[in-house]
C-alpha cells in the first residue's frame, strides 16, 4: 500500500508564483525525500530529510518535515515554466534493510507562463 | 560515475506473451535494485526490491516475477502477460551501504498489451 499521499494532486499557478504540495505518510520514518519526474521520464532526487531534521533548503526548494503530524511539505519558490512535472514524496520505513522506498501518488504541478 | 540502463524504451506486446525487462548499473557494486510500475497518472507502486544475487522480495502478488542473476542485473518477467499488465516500468537502485540515500531512476519502459 502507499505510504505517502500528496496533496493537492494537481496545482496550477502563474510563473515566479510559489507552489507548496504536501505530503503525509502513516508509520515511522527514517527519512523522506522528494522526486520530480517529467511526463514519460525516470524520477530525479530533489531533497532528503532525516527524521530528527524539521527544514532543509537547497536552492529555490524548501522542506519542512513534522513527525508529530506525519507531514512534509515541498516549497518551490519564484516558480518558473521548467518547474512543471509530477513532484512525489517518498518514504523509508524503518528497520528496513532494503532501505525500501514507498511512494505516493504525486502532485502533477503547472507552471503557466 | 554511476548509471542506470533500462531497455527496451517502449514495449507492445500481445496478451499472453512472455514478458523480459533488464536493468543493469554500472559504477557501483552490491546496489539495492527496485522495480516499480506507475499506471498513467498515477504513482510508484513498488513491485520488487532486492539486497543481493538472488536474493528477491515482492510487494504485491500479480503476474510478474523479478530475478538477479549478476550483482548489478535485475530483470522483470511475465510467462504469460495481460492487459493489465500495461504501465511505465521503472528500474532504481540506492546505495546499501549509506544509511541515508536517494534511489538513481532508469529512463523507464512503457509497457501495452494488447
Amino acid at each position: 500500500s502507499q505510504q505517502g499521499e500528496e496533496d493537492p494532486q494537481a496545482l496550477s499557478i502563474q510563473e515566479g508564483e510559489n507552489a507548496t504540495m504536501n505530503c503525509s505518510y502513516k508509520t515511522s520514518i527514517n527519512n523522506l525525500q522528494w522526486y520530480r519526474q517529467n511526463s514519460g521520464r525516470g524520477l530525479v532526487h530533489l531533497i532528503l530529510i532525516r527524521s530528527n531534521e524539521r527544514e532543509k533548503h537547497s536552492g529555490r526548494l524548501r522542506v519542512t518535515l513534522d513527525t508529530s503530524k506525519k507531514s512534509s511539505s515541498l516549497l518551490i519558490t519564484a516558480s518558473r515554466a521548467a518547474d512543471t512535472a509530477s513532484y512525489f514524496c517518498a518514504t523509508t520505513p524503518p528497520n528496513q534493510g532494503a532501505q525500501k522506498l514507498v511512494f505516493g501518488q504525486g502532485t502533477r504541478l503547472t507552471i503557466n507562463p | 560515475s554511476q548509471t542506470i540502463h533500462q531497455w527496451p524504451a517502449t514495449l507492445v506486446q500481445p496478451v499472453g506473451s512472455p514478458l523480459s525487462l533488464e536493468c543493469t548499473v554500472e559504477g557501483t557494486s552490491n546496489p539495492n535494485l527496485y522495480w516499480y510500475r506507475q499506471a498513467a497518472g498515477r504513482g510508484l507502486q513498488l513491485l520488487f526490491y532486492s539486497v543481493g544475487i538472488g536474493q528477491i522480495s515482492s510487494e504485491v502478488p500479480q503476474n510478474l516475477s523479478a530475478s538477479r542473476p549478476q550483482d548489478r542485473q535485475f530483470i522483470l518477467s511475465s510467462k504469460k502477460l495481460l492487459l493489465s499488465d500495461s504501465g511505465f516500468y521503472l528500474c532504481a537502485w540506492s546505495d546499501r551501504f549509506r544509511g541515508d540515500t536517494e534511489a538513481f531512476f532508469g529512463q523507464g519502459t512503457r509497457l501495452t498489451v494488447v
